[in-house]
């Protein structure tokens, strides 16, 4: 069964800190792998979209990680801003259809204190 | 900033009414699509369109039907709203994928629906 599983659920870190968010999934036959950013009430913005033969890609303060071999992605958040706090979600695409059929991860609920 | 748009932002309604949710893009973009979001889950996708005249249900089953009569135009109508109606959806588009890994989906900013 093809599955994203996100960790961890939710994350509380002080504004300047960096963390790192976890993304292993199961799809196949894999296509890319995105990470997107889901405020509260909004809808999600992409951050970084990957392929097979890309092991990492960043966008400003966020760099995206993927291991095709053992289907795992991270996301790394450098210097952390309050306007961080939002809703991570590793969606992972499929080769399997014209489509292209997105699994979405639960996501991350990241939290930053001042 | 993507260029796609949905009304109302919010809606509470009564249990048997009809509803309209609107969405609408100014990309040109063939392909749209509905999710559906409760709390704290992933995205479900529910409806798809290739293009004008074409939609598909997709994989969590919706009592919710679509149209696609003009490219930029993809609404979601409840012919009946009940409490399980209640959730969050979400409209979303993109581009023809010149490789099926390159494509972006851009997702409007979601109506949050509350039937009583």
């Amino acid at each position: 069964k093809n599955q994203v599983e996100q960790s961890p659920q939710s994350l509380i870190i002080l504004e300047g800190k960096n963390c790192t968010l976890q993304c292993n999934y199961t799809v196949s036959p894999f296509s890319n792998l995105r990470w997107y950013k889901q405020d509260t009430g909004r809808g999600p913005v992409s951050l970084t979209i990957m392929t097979f033969s890309e092991n990492t890609k960043s966008n400003g303060r966020y760099t995206a990680t993927l291991d095709a071999d053992t289907k795992q992605s991270s996301l790394h958040i450098t210097a952390s801003q309050l306007s961080d706090s939002a809703s991570y979600i590793c969606v992972v695409s499929d080769r399997g259809s014209t489509l292209g059929r997105l699994y979405f991860g639960r996501g991350t609920q990241l939290t930053v204190w001042p | 900033e993507a260029d796609i748009y949905q009304t109302p932002r919010y809606l509470v309604i009564g249990t048997g009414k009809k509803i309209t949710l609107e969405c609408s893009q100014t990309m040109g973009h063939d392909k749209m699509y509905w999710y559906q979001q409760d709390p704290g889950m992933e995205l479900h996708l529910i409806h798809y369109s290739y293009g004008v005249n074409s939609t598909e249900k997709g994989d969590l089953s919706s009592e919710s039907t679509v149209s696609r009569i003009r490219t930029e135009h993809f609404p979601l109508t409840l012919e009946s709203a009940r409490p399980s109606h209640t959730s969050q959806y979400l409209c979303a588009s993109s581009d023809d994928p010149g490789l099926p890994s390159s494509y972006e989906q851009y997702f409007g900013p979601g109506t949050r629906l509350t039937v009583t």
